[in-house]
């Protein structure tokens, strides 16, 4: 079955700097890549996603990039502002009807005012 | 709408008893997923279900049961619980088996 690695498992960074999330998965069926975003004390939440058929998707400060050759995709957020701060989560899954997420075991961010 | 509900907030359970967590979702969602959240460990996949009356084992499906009685509702239950299943349990809920909507969580303590 899928296997999803995520590192770093913590990342601190200052204000206003760069912050980039990485995973590796294994199951070349892969097709779907979320990546969700929680708060301390919150449910885990849907930030971005993006499908094997696109390379890299941007949405304001966030984008993922995805390489299948290599089986990895990255999370990028610019501008990092101390409400970014949360433990964020990659995850995979194929679209062979009913295969569940995989999910990274998460890196914790934290953004240094 | 409410979204993905989750009953009880809180429980704290003495080893050996039961219980069951309720999960109730309002968008007609066809999968629903139950996941425990551990330090370290990220989310792990207890149970899911592809539809009302179907279930099927996750990563961790050990010392629970499931069931999906009705299309909103999936139902997480413990028979004897241990102090390995203090944890913060998730339900989820999707239209198709990608983007998943969580519900507030259930914080358990086993003692």
């Amino acid at each position: 079955g899928e296997n999803v690695e995520q590192h770093p498992s913590t990342l601190s960074v200052q204000e206003g700097d760069s912050a980039v999330i990485k995973c590796t998965y294994s199951d070349s069926a892969s097709n779907y890549f979320p990546w969700y975003k929680q708060e301390l004390g919150k449910r885990p939440q849907l930030i971005i996603d993006i499908r094997s058929n696109v390379g890299e998707k941007k949405d304001q400060r966030i984008a993922v990039t995805l390489n299948k050759t290599a089986k990895h995709f990255s999370l990028h957020i610019t501008e990092t502002q101390p409400e970014d701060s949360a433990v964020y989560f990659c995850a995979a899954s194929s679209n062979s009807g009913n295969t569940p997420l995989v999910f990274g075991k998460g890196t914790r961010l934290s953004v240094i005012a | 709408n409410a979204g993905v509900t989750q009953t009880p907030k809180f429980r704290v359970l003495k080893t050996g008893q039961s219980m069951t967590l309720l999960c109730a979702q309002d968008m007609n969602h066809e999968y629903m997923y139950w996941y425990r959240q551990d330090p370290g460990m990220g989310l792990r996949l207890i149970h899911y279900s592809v539809g009302e009356g179907t279930t099927a084992k996750g990563e961790v499906p050990d010392g629970y049961n499931v069931s999906r009685l009705k299309k909103q509702n999936f139902l997480l239950g413990l028979e004897s619980a241990a102090p390995s299943q203090t944890s913060v349990y998730f339900c989820a809920s999707s239209y198709s088996a990608h983007e998943q909507y969580f519900g507030p969580g259930t914080r358990l303590t086993v003692t």
